[in-house]
């Protein structure tokens, strides 16, 4: 299994509260991505980092952010959680070039009441 | 806009039978796809992949086949195995997209014994 970790594996907060998820990495790799899962969807990307202090967005940014000050850690910020983002997040890595399989922590899901 | 799409959300099949998973996708800029198999509580797992230079990728019992001018790739399993049911989504990505991928929404595979 390829070392991503992802904390908390499942919350409970209320609409308006800031929840902030986190990704570990022991790969060492470059690139780093944030999904969603919500049926009829599949995978939607949130946002992504090519490295130490260089991220974009994806397709469904808008209430997100993201920060990542080393190689390992890639965060994910609700502001101010909304219960349209109840959802499954999804962290993902990929290797040296970005033509590798990205490989996908176990997930966190999130509620927001 | 949806530009990978995976048409049938289930499919059920006998054990040791053929499974077929069809995706299409409508973005031409896409050059490589891949496939992916998530179980519950998991993250989705890496499974197999292809370039738009090759027609056909085989590993073990999977074989994905792509026909660019249909813009259509489809998974083949054989035989399916009840261990193989779960939900599969295709991915594609293209060109210099910092791996990025889009997905389509999944197909359950349920394989009886």
């Amino acid at each position: 299994d390829a070392g991503i970790t992802q904390s908390p594996r499942h919350k409970v907060t209320e609409t308006g509260t800031p929840v902030t998820l986190r990704c570990h990495q022991t790969e060492n790799h470059r690139y780093m991505y944030w999904y969603r899962q919500d049926p009829g969807h599949g995978l939607r990307l949130i946002h992504y980092s090519y490295g130490v202090k260089d991220t974009d967005k994806g397709e469904v940014s808008d209430g997100y952010s993201v920060s990542r000050s080393k190689t390992e850690d890639f965060l994910l910020t609700l502001e101010s959680a909304t219960s349209s983002q109840t959802s499954v997040y999804f962290c993902a890595i990929s290797g040296r070039d970005s033509n590798q399989p990205q490989h996908f922590g176990d997930g966190t899901r999130l509620s927001i009441l | 806009d949806q530009q990978v799409k995976q048409n049938s959300p289930s499919l059920s099949v006998q054990e040791g039978r053929i499974s077929i998973l069809n995706c299409d996708y409508t973005n031409s800029m896409f050059d490589y796809f891949l496939w992916y198999k998530k179980y519950p509580a998991e993250g989705p797992t890496f499974l197999i992949s292809i370039s738009s230079i090759k027609d056909k990728n085989e590993d073990g019992r999977f074989t994905v086949f792509l026909n660019k001018s249909a813009k259509h790739l489809s998974l083949h399993i054989v035989p399916s195995q009840p261990g193989d049911s779960a939900v599969y989504f295709c991915a594609a990505k293209g060109g210099t997209s910092y791996g990025k991928l889009t997905f389509g929404q999944g197909t359950i595979l349920t394989v009886h014994p």
